[in-house]
């Protein structure tokens, strides 16, 4: 079946520690996403790919870092320097074509900061 | 700055009855719309998109109306069913750059058997 898998499903981390988000698609899809989820709050984006080995700021990239060393995989790092990281992680990935084209999402991470 | 927002941010609605859904957006430039459906605990799921050149699409039991003049959007959903009861966002896209997409904050559909 085609579509994303994010790793784990629920994550726990330590204060001053640094964690890593799972990400992978095999929709053959360009362009992939990270966002952030606070409760009862909309989807606000991380960072952002649109192709391999390049990657932009979205609205709140600061204290996370990413790569794309693979088309199918865009891992996310929570470092300790994101001051409130506890939330909910989703990643999201999309064809890139002249016409518009949706988002498609994975489960989500729920991350806990202890 | 631009902004996506929703008017109501819990609908509760009988089984059986229509939901309607809506949002406003300020940013102009957006020519691209799209409603997702996000049930607790899971992934937002696609339900619905339109393009600025529309003003209303159809799909399985969802109609999407766009209003350009005063920035609206709406989702309707015919004969709302328990299973419809999620969070649903509407997002547009930002400017000309069709793969950013700004999300509104939600609006949570509650189906009273």
């Amino acid at each position: 079946d085609g579509g994303i898998t994010q790793s784990p499903k629920y994550l726990f981390r330590k204060e001053g520690q640094n964690v890593t988000l799972s990400c992978e698609q095999n929709l053959n899809h360009d362009a992939m996403y990270w966002y952030r989820q606070d409760p009862g709050q909309g989807l606000r984006l991380i960072y952002y790919s649109q192709i391999v080995n390049d990657f932009q700021k979205g609205d709140i990239a600061e204290g996370y870092s990413v790569s794309r060393e693979k088309k199918e995989s865009f891992p996310l790092t929570v470092t300790s320097a994101q001051k409130n990281p506890t939330a909910f992680y989703l990643c999201a990935s999309s064809k890139i074509t002249l016409d518009y084209n949706e988002q498609f999402f994975g489960p989500g991470t729920r991350l806990t900061v202890l | 700055g631009e902004s996506v927002g929703l008017h109501l941010p819990t609908l509760s609605v009988q089984e059986g009855d229509n939901s309607i859904i809506n949002c406003a957006y300020s940013n102009s430039a957006s020519d691209y719309f799209i409603w997702y459906k996000q049930e607790s605990g899971k992934g937002p799921q696609f339900i619905i998109d339109i393009r600025s050149n529309m003003d209303k699409r159809q799909g399985q039991r969802v109609t999407v109306l766009l209003n350009k003049t005063v920035k609206h959007l709406s989702l309707q959903i015919a004969a709302t069913q328990p299973g419809d009861s999620a969070v649903y966002f509407c997002a547009e896209n930002e400017g000309d750059s069709s793969y950013k997409l700004i999300f509104g904050s939600g609006t949570r559909l509650l189906v009273r058997p």
